[in-house]
């Protein structure tokens, strides 16, 4: 599985918008690059995957630059629930018989008002 | 559609004890993962199970044993536990139709005196 880097914290205030960037050199072909979320005492929350390029939902933008060596999870205008552990992940895809999720440290993530 | 099911939420063991975890994946998946929580080691891949199968494994020890029925349902045991062992062990399910995200539970949280 392929190591990741990401910034151990950040913080921010409410209205702004929140970037992430997670390294991953050694990302293989058939890799996906997934972002979770974490509250307290709590399991984590599947915000967004992607594979190449850029991915939007309701929730959060992935931009995946065509080496696919890094990724920005962009989180618009945060508010205080957005507070938590934001998780960077690249592996096979949950249809795969590899499929394992390898969690790093995380981000923590504090949105002040 | 109902969540990932953890039971229980909460447990407290003695050294030495063995203790099973349950966890009812959502409805129509076939995959069910562990992980074990900690402060000090994050959150750590434990095995995955796939139509009854033990499909994938982590690095713990054989004391941290798993298995999954017919109806998708599975079980954690740990045995001779350590104090070491004290964290939150969480589920996830995941491999239904579309399916590319898993879905955690809210975890079991484990205490060893």
């Amino acid at each position: 599985l392929a190591k990741t880097t990401q910034p151990i914290s950040m913080d921010s205030y409410e209205g702004q918008e929140v970037n992430i960037t997670c390294s991953h050199n050694n990302i293989a072909t058939n890799d996906y690059i997934t972002w979770y979320q974490q509250f307290p005492s709590q399991g984590p929350r599947f915000i967004i995957q992607g594979y190449k390029t850029k991915v939007t939902n309701e929730v959060a933008s992935l931009f995946i630059p065509a080496d696919r060596k890094s990724s920005t999870l962009s989180l618009p205008r945060v508010s205080l629930s957005d507070t938590a552990v934001y998780y960077c992940l690249v592996g096979p895809s949950p249809r795969s018989n590899d499929y394992k999720l390898s969690f790093g440290a995380g981000t923590t993530v504090t949105v002040r008002a | 559609k109902a969540g990932v099911t953890q039971t229980p939420r909460y447990l407290i063991k003695t050294r030495g004890q063995q203790v099973t975890l349950s966890c009812s994946p959502i409805s129509g998946h076939r995959s069910v993962s562990w992980y074990q929580q900690t402060p000090g080691q994050g959150l750590q891949f434990l095995f995955e199970y796939f139509s009854e199968t033990q499909r994938n494994k982590g690095n713990f020890p054989g004391r941290f044993s798993g298995r999954q029925f017919s109806n998708s349902r599975s079980e954690m045991n740990v045995s001779t536990l350590e104090l070491g062992d004290s964290a939150l062990y969480l589920c996830a399910s995941s491999g239904g139709q579309g399916v590319t995200e898993a879905f955690f539970g809210q975890g079991t949280r484990l205490t060893v005196v």
